[in-house]
């Protein structure tokens, strides 16, 4: 049984590029949360999906974008990188819109230069 | 955004020992968790409290959910080199109305063979 995966483990970009992350669910879940993890902080709320649409969405500015698929998987996608966006990226899975018990993938380690 | 705010920032202790640790809101939470993060992984679920002054184990931890909504407890007993890791606590106001979880700064903690 196959825990959340994420990809790719680690990311280079220069400011103003634009940046893909990826994630795939726990098998039988069918929600996912995506987190911003700074450096000695704890995880901040970027979005969740659900039924292939954005449910809620934290303080985050509209350069951070995201997509459901189908099979549940899902994109966060950034646009106009700033050094500011430096940071580890989780995603979370989880079951029916509200579950409470989500699951971490390892994240997405993105640098900024 | 809803602040948590966790103490010890950290913790240095004999193998051993047991720990307690806390997480403290502006606001009232509805449900608290617990998670620990090691370095290079997401954060992993180790307690999860639904009601006010609930008291719930996992093996040798021990978490409560505090009477008055605002806060919540962790404890490790006879702490091994293996508890080392950093601490999170995640809270959520209402599961009806949203799934946004709000992370506390984290407790690092280190385990002194």
């Amino acid at each position: 049984d196959a825990g959340v995966t994420q990809s790719p483990t680690h990311l280079i970009k220069t400011r103003g590029q634009q940046v893909t992350l990826r994630c795939s669910p726990k098998s039988g879940h069918d929600t996912v949360s995506w987190y911003q993890q700074a450096l000695g902080q704890g995880p901040q709320f970027i979005f969740q999906y659900y039924e292939e649409e954005e449910r809620q969405r934290g303080n985050f500015p509209d350069r951070f974008s995201g997509h459901q698929f189908p099979n549940y998987s899902s994109e966060l996608n950034v646009n106009a990188l700033l050094l500011g966006d430096s940071a580890l990226y989780l995603c979370a899975s989880s079951f029916g819109g509200v579950g409470v018990e989500q699951f971490f993938g390892p994240g997405t380690r993105l640098t900024v230069l | 955004g809803q602040q948590l705010n966790q103490s010890p920032q950290s913790m240095f202790i004999q193998e051993g020992e047991d720990v307690s640790m806390n997480c403290t809101s502006s606001s009232i939470f509805n449900t608290w968790l617990w998670y620990k993060q090691e370095p290079g992984e997401g954060p992993v679920l180790l307690i999860a409290l639904y009601k006010a002054g609930e008291l719930t184990s996992n093996g040798r931890l021990t978490a409560q959910f505090g009477i008055t909504r605002k806060d919540s407890f962790l404890n490790i007993s006879a702490s091994i080199p293996s508890d080392v890791g950093i601490y999170f606590c995640a809270g959520l106001e209402n599961p009806n109305t949203g799934n946004q979880f709000y992370f506390g700064t984290g407790t690092s903690l280190t385990v002194i063979p």
